[in-house]
């Protein structure tokens, strides 16, 4: 079946530091890629769906590359801030419809 | 727009016990999803439904789980004889699209 490995949590940074959380999957389809992001005592929400192949998708100034031949697609921030504190989920959807998730990498941003 | 809605937003049960989680999709939308979120597991696909026929339910347990979606503007997600290995966030997502799937806050089931 599907797997999505992301980068091992808690992440500590400073406000004004910039954030990669590293994203690789497997899967024998050819998957739909997404970034979700879930604050405490909510559902996650969408943050962006990443693009085709070589194109960035960026929201709230977060930004993901696909690179298909490595199968990964990470999320960058060039410069955080405290309201970024949360848990961010890779995730790859196919035909089916149903998302399979990352472990989730949990951010901490310390003002 | 409110949004999914699940209800309750807490469940505490006694092993053995049955425990019924509600959702409320947003109006108009065609598909509605159940996931499992645990710190072990993290979050697991469970179930899905478009037009409220089932259509996967690859991800839901062979004993105890089961899912209906009766009407349009609700799903149920019934678990039978509760264990403690049951206790986790069960979250409904809705979706229109096919890309976007708007996740509700979660019912945090504990069992006893």
């Amino acid at each position: 079946g599907d797997s999505v490995t992301q980068t091992e949590g808690p992440v500590t940074l400073s406000e004004g530091t910039s954030l990669t959380v590293n994203c690789s999957y497997e899967t024998k389809q050819y998957p739909t890629l997404f970034w979700y992001v879930q604050y405490p005592g909510e559902g996650p929400q969408l943050l962006f769906k990443v693009p085709k192949a070589n194109e960035k998708g960026s929201s709230r100034g977060f930004e993901a590359t696909y690179n298909k031949e490595a199968t990964s697609f990470h999320l960058q921030k060039a410069s955080v801030q405290e309201s970024d504190s949360a848990v961010y989920y890779c995730a790859l959807r196919n035909m089916g419809y149903k998302l399979t998730f990352g472990t989730g990498t949990s951010l901490l941003v310390d003002p | 727009n409110a949004g999914v809605i699940q209800t309750p937003r807490h469940k505490v049960t006694g092993k053995g016990q049955e425990a019924t989680l509600w959702c409320e999709p947003i109006s108009g939308h065609s598909a509605v999803f159940w996931y499992r979120q645990t710190i072990v597991q993290g979050l697991e696909f469970l179930t899905y439904f478009r037009n409220q026929a089932p259509i996967d339910d690859s991800g839901m347990p062979k004993e105890r789980f089961s899912a209906q979606m009766p009407n349009q503007s609700h799903s149920t997600l019934k678990i039978q004889s509760t264990q403690p290995q049951d206790s986790a966030v069960y979250l409904c997502a809705s979706s229109s699209t096919v890309y976007e799937q708007y996740f509700g806050p979660g019912t945090r089931l504990t069992v006893l």
